[in-house]
């Protein structure tokens, strides 16, 4: 069961614009979400997170929003870079229990 | 401080045979989660152990399994080997308390 969905594979944008990666999830009970990047032959790296509790965290260029009445969440980077192109993964978490994870949104900045 | 190792990085197998993967946590964190990551699936959650003890286990077959020994390193165990459990296969370790893990670059598993 896809508790965590992210619905697109892949993102282009043009360098120095917004990038905008969407996750939805289904489980009501999750409160803690996460973002991690992942480059390849390399695992997954932790980005930005937000408890339930809030509606937005912002990390420099990173800011993730959530939107509990709609059970998604977005990651907006501005302004985008080329180091940005990865897989980025959407994760959430309900209790500290085990993470689940989207399917990942390959993001591709171009100069 | 180090970070999440996992040996061996690369691994061909054929069907039918048993696999153990291995993954040293960073120093210090005591829950480790193992992933099985294919394309297009994401990373499914297979298995998290803390203090040697399996605290959740997501939705595989028997033939997975894991164990976590007193230094906190874990290994991954896959018997009767399918084509489809070609994956890549990640370790994460993190503080209990916390929820952000940290990733190892993960073991290529082939199955011919």
């Amino acid at each position: 069961d896809q508790q965590v969905k992210q619905n697109s594979p892949s993102l282009s944008v043009q360098e120095g614009r917004i990038s905008i990666l969407n996750c939805d999830y289904t489980n009501s009970m999750f409160d803690y979400f996460l973002w991690y990047k992942k480059y390849p032959a390399e695992g997954p790296t932790f980005l930005i997170s937000i408890s339930s509790i809030k509606d937005k965290n912002e990390d420099g260029r990173f800011t993730v929003f959530l939107n509990k009445s709609a059970k998604h969440l977005s990651l907006h980077i501005v302004p985008s870079q080329p180091g940005d192109s990865a897989v980025y993964f959407c994760a959430a978490s309900a209790n500290n229990n085990d993470m689940r994870f989207g399917a990942g949104t390959r993001l591709t900045v171009k100069p | 401080k180090a970070g999440v190792t996992q040996t061996p990085r690369y691994l061909i197998k054929t069907r039918g045979q048993q696999v153990t993967l291995s993954c040293s946590p960073i120093s210090g964190h005591r829950s480790v989660s193992w992933y099985q990551q294919t394309p297009g699936q994401g990373l499914q959650f297979l298995f998290e152990y803390f203090s040697e003890t399996q605290r959740n286990k997501g939705n595989f077959p028997g033939r997975f399994s894991g164990r976590q020994f007193s230094n906190s390193r874990s290994e991954m165990n896959v018997s009767t080997l399918e084509l489809g459990d070609s994956a890549l296969y990640l370790c994460a370790s993190r503080l209990a308390a916390n929820y952000e893990q940290y990733f190892g670059p993960g073991t290529r598993l082939t199955v011919t």
